[in-house]
């Protein structure tokens, strides 16, 4: 298993800003994603964080706008850049400790509203 | 035409009863399936893996039929902890781990 913490655990920000997102694992860990849960929606993957490596990216999500750091096997922000309203989402980090069982460990979620 | 697509419910039932998800996946290459529970304002946890040959945990019956690309979830003898969102989740093949999530089925279960 993995123990994961995410902060903020939620946030308020103004149309316009930028909100960065730490997400940090108790163990080393090969893949690290970042997800996007929007409110009655489920979960979509934004990107898998590569540590040493640009960060790759699913359908509809650029790097511009989801900016993604993974300095260490430990250790990923998700950057949400130039906010508008319709990036109010909650924001998970997840670790795949094992690739065999295709497990996912989530942290809480990082709740974020824009106005 | 979403990848995963479960009934969204919510399935309203009363303590004790048995209570069935089904789930249907589009790409025919996907190799693993789970079934994960979400309670609310919470992260997603693993429920249980979906094998071809069905398994069992406890009241948790879950079973794959590949040919029809179909999925299901069975609970028996629901307790009221058992309220909570339940997604169908799909992964693709090779290396990547990458999960497809259905939008979820909400389960009520009444005292």
């Amino acid at each position: 298993s993995a123990v994961i913490s995410q902060k903020p655990s939620r946030d308020i920000c103004q149309r316009g800003t930028s909100l960065t997102i730490q997400c940090q694992v108790d163990s080393q860990v090969t893949m690290m994603f970042w997800y996007r849960q929007q409110p009655g929606q489920s979960l979509t993957l934004i990107a898998t964080a590569n540590q040493g490596s640009e960060a790759t990216y699913e359908s509809g999500f650029v790097i511009d706008k989801f900016p993604i750091s993974r300095p260490n096997l430990t250790f990923s922000t998700l950057t949400v850049s130039n906010m508008s309203p319709e990036d109010s989402s909650i924001y998970l980090c997840s670790v795949s400790p094992s690739s065999n069982t295709g497990e996912l460990f989530f942290g809480e979620g990082s709740r974020l509203t824009v106005l | 035409r979403k990848e995963v697509e479960q009934d969204p419910g919510p399935f309203n039932v009363p303590e004790g009863a048995t209570v069935a998800f089904n789930c249907t996946y589009s790409n025919s290459a996907s190799q693993s399936f789970f079934w994960y529970r979400q309670d609310c304002r919470k992260e997603p946890k693993l429920l249980m893996s979906v094998y071809s040959s069905g398994n069992e945990d406890g009241r948790f019956t879950a079973q794959l039929n590949r040919a029809s690309q179909y999925i299901s979830l069975l609970i028996r003898d629901s307790k009221l902890s058992d309220s909570a969102t339940y997604l169908c989740v799909v992964k693709h093949g090779g290396a990547t781990n990458k999960l497809i999530f259905g939008t979820g089925t909400l389960l009520a279960v009444q005292p």
